[in-house]
């Protein structure tokens, strides 16, 4: 059964701390890695992953995929309190359908 | 350009009633697909519709069952609703051809009494 954890569960920083979300991933057939943020409610697309060892980069957030260990980093640099949401991970597999299976989450909160 | 949209926002029902949900893709998008997230958890897969017809399952009942129109719209519908089935109900939408990018709506806030 695929399966994706992420760690750590929630995450309590100051801002302009640094941060690392890890997700690791069991899929048959990997085909790719996205994250999202969720605020409140709609999770907002951050990044697509596919290839091993690319970063991702938008702003002060960035992605990147070990398809060899089979995991996931996100890191936020400079951290503000509008970075506070849960983070998800989900893995896409091969085989033309497109369903998602996600983890729990990372529940981030930055204190000014 | 519309992104996904989902009504209505929040429903509270009582046990062994029914709901429908409905949820309408983002511009261009031609499959819907369901998902529930539970207090605390990731989202859930329940299912998929693309062409009007279901594209494939996840572990769920069949007391949940979908729809889709001819304009790519689409409605969840639950019956005999369960305690266990408060939870907030996601509609993504995406193209068929090869796009593993999914979008999100704001979702429907179900509170089973």
């Amino acid at each position: 059964e695929d399966k994706v954890v992420q760690s750590p569960l929630s995450l309590v920083v100051h801002e302009g701390d640094t941060v690392t979300l890890n997700c690791s991933y069991e899929v048959t057939n990997f085909r790719s890695l996205l994250w999202y943020k969720q605020e409140k409610k709609a999770p907002t697309f951050l990044f697509m992953l596919t290839s091993s060892g690319i970063e991702k980069k938008s702003g002060r957030l960035s992605s990147i995929l070990d398809k060899k260990e089979l995991f996931s980093i996100l890191n936020i640099t400079a951290t503000q309190t509008g970075d506070s949401a849960v983070y998800l991970c989900a893995v896409n597999r091969q085989g033309g359908s497109e369903k998602l299976v996600f983890g729990k989450g990372t529940k981030l909160t930055v204190n000014p | 350009d519309a992104g996904v949209t989902q009504s209505p926002t929040h429903l509270i029902k009582t046990r062994g009633q029914q709901v429908t949900l409905r949820c309408s893709p983002k511009s261009g998008h031609d499959t819907v697909s369901w998902y529930q997230q539970a207090l605390g958890q990731g989202p859930q897969f329940i299912f998929q519709y693309y062409e009007e017809e279901e594209r494939q399952r996840g572990n769920f009942p069949d007391r949940f069952s979908g729809h889709q129109f001819p304009n790519y719209s689409s409605e969840l519908n639950v019956n005999a609703l369960l305690l266990g089935d408060s939870a907030l109900y996601l509609c993504a939408s995406s193209l068929v051809a090869g796009a593993d990018t999914q979008y999100f709506g704001p979702g429907t806030r179900l509170t089973v009494l």
